[in-house]
């Protein structure tokens, strides 16, 4: 089993639709969590940190649910820009970050 | 915006050939990392860097080697480029918090 994982996707949708996407990881012990947008043949950008208590950024809320060692990220009123593949990053102190296989995400006109 | 660079951004080169991948930053950061990419693939990592004369083998196996003489500064190496080492090479780094990256090399070796 990977260490971290989410959806397979591809999620295609219509512009305007809200779309989520999810990741588990296995590691008890991590502690800091990142979603990252990546666009085709480019780097990966930090889309935002998810913290325990969740925390939105504009269309964006990211959710963590520890427990369960389950993220989240919601997407609202979606755009054409927001097509890209979203990746799901773990960190644990001490250890290196570790990348989920990412969604790719196409929003539709 | 993350202040890491990469050179070249493209490289084409023939089999046998030596070549250095640079990689810059200028945040101070003392961790730094080299992944592999091919096109709708997943990231790999080959190489990492906690310090100065620190550095480690990632979770994929490469040919490739790194040096880490200055905090800045994060060379990969092939000493002799094949057919099967085009991909894509993405340069990060980091502190105690997320990861940023550089812009990526794009090699083909022919």
């Amino acid at each position: 089993r990977k260490e971290v994982e989410q959806d397979p996707g591809p999620f295609n949708v219509p512009e305007g639709a809200t779309v989520a996407f999810n990741c588990t990881y296995s590691n008890s012990a991590s502690q800091s969590f990142f979603w990252y947008r990546q666009d085709c043949r480019k780097e990966p950008k930090l889309l935002m940190s998810v913290y325990s208590s969740g925390n939105e950024d504009g269309r964006f809320t990211a959710q963590l649910n520890r427990a369960s060692q389950y993220i989240s990220l919601l997407i609202r009123d979606s755009k054409l820009s927001d097509s890209a593949t979203y990746l799901c990053v773990v960190n644990t102190y001490g250890q290196n970050f570790v990348f989920g296989p990412g969604t790719r995400l196409s929003v539709l006109p | 915006e993350a202040d890491i660079y990469q050179t070249p951004r493209y490289l084409v080169i023939g089999t046998g050939k030596k070549i250095t991948l640079e990689c810059s930053q200028t945040m101070g950061h003392d961790k730094m990392y080299w992944y592999q990419q091919d096109p709708g693939m997943e990231l790999h990592l080959i190489h990492y860097s906690y310090g100065v004369n620190s550095t480690e083998k990632g979770d994929l196996s490469s040919e490739s080697t790194v040096s880490r003489i200055r905090t800045e500064h994060f060379p990969l190496t092939l000493e002799s480029a094949r057919p099967s080492h085009t991909s894509q090479y993405l340069c990060a780094s980091s502190e105690d918090w997320a990861q940023y990256f550089g812009p990526g090399t794009r090699l083909t070796v022919l």
